[in-house]
């Protein structure tokens, strides 16, 4: 069966500092990938997603980035964190038409 | 634009009670529509999904929902409210079925369970 694992759970960091959360996916094959992030109080909003290695796709300007190394790796990145990056970060990862979400991390950006 | 909107931000019952959470969408071209449920601190687990089938689609834990394109509805319901069923609810629409997908979802609904 297919698991998707997040890390950390939770992060307090530094304004100012950088930043790196990893998603990885067992049990298949070439999945679409995707990182989300939670704020407080509202609903879930796409950041990027992945077809396939080293393709990343971002829906917003904002002060992150993402990478795919490999497969089924997935990471979100940020050189400097901003007060406003704080927020709970989930991956998923879709084959067909159904996705499916990793634990998630949550950051706090002091 | 696809779109979802979610009526109300709290929605309190009895256990044993009726469970309505309200779903209404904007989409361009036949959606596909989902409801995931949330537990503190935990990712999202999908309920159910409306992919062009049957329009009453049942899911996990005793949930169902039915699409109604009339309304542009998709409202989750459940017969009798158990406690545990106490979480954060988010309704969901995708534009593709090709296996890659964008889902845009609402803000929530946060489901109260009282004794």
């Amino acid at each position: 069966s297919q698991t998707i694992h997040q890390w950390p759970a939770t992060l307090v960091q530094p304004v100012g500092s950088p930043l790196s959360l990893e998603c990885t996916v067992e049990g298949t094959s070439n999945p679409n990938l995707y990182w989300y992030r939670q704020a407080a109080g509202r609903g879930l909003q796409l950041l990027f997603y992945s077809v396939g290695i080293g393709q990343i796709s971002s829906e917003v300007p904002q002060n992150l980035s993402a990478s795919r190394p490999q497969d089924r790796q997935f990471i979100l990145s940020s050189k400097k964190l901003l007060l406003s990056d704080s927020g709970f970060y989930l991956c998923a990862w879709s084959v067909r038409d159904e996705q499916y979400f990793g634990p998630g991390t949550r950051l706090t950006v002091t | 634009a696809q779109s979802v909107t979610q009526l109300g931000s709290h929605v309190s019952v009895s256990e044993g009670a009726l469970v309505l959470l309200r779903c209404n969408y904007s989409s361009s071209v036949p959606p596909y529509l989902f409801w995931y449920v949330q537990y503190p601190n935990q990712g999202l687990q999908l309920l159910l999904k409306y992919t062009s089938a049957a329009t009453l689609v049942k899911g996990i834990n005793g949930f169902e929902a039915e699409f109604k394109k009339s309304e542009t509805s998709f409202h989750l319901t459940k017969p009798s409210a158990h406690m545990s069923d106490a979480a954060e609810y988010f309704c969901a629409v995708s534009f593709s079925s090709t296996g890659f997908q964008k889902l845009v979802f609402g803000t929530g609904t946060r489901l109260l369970v009282s004794p």
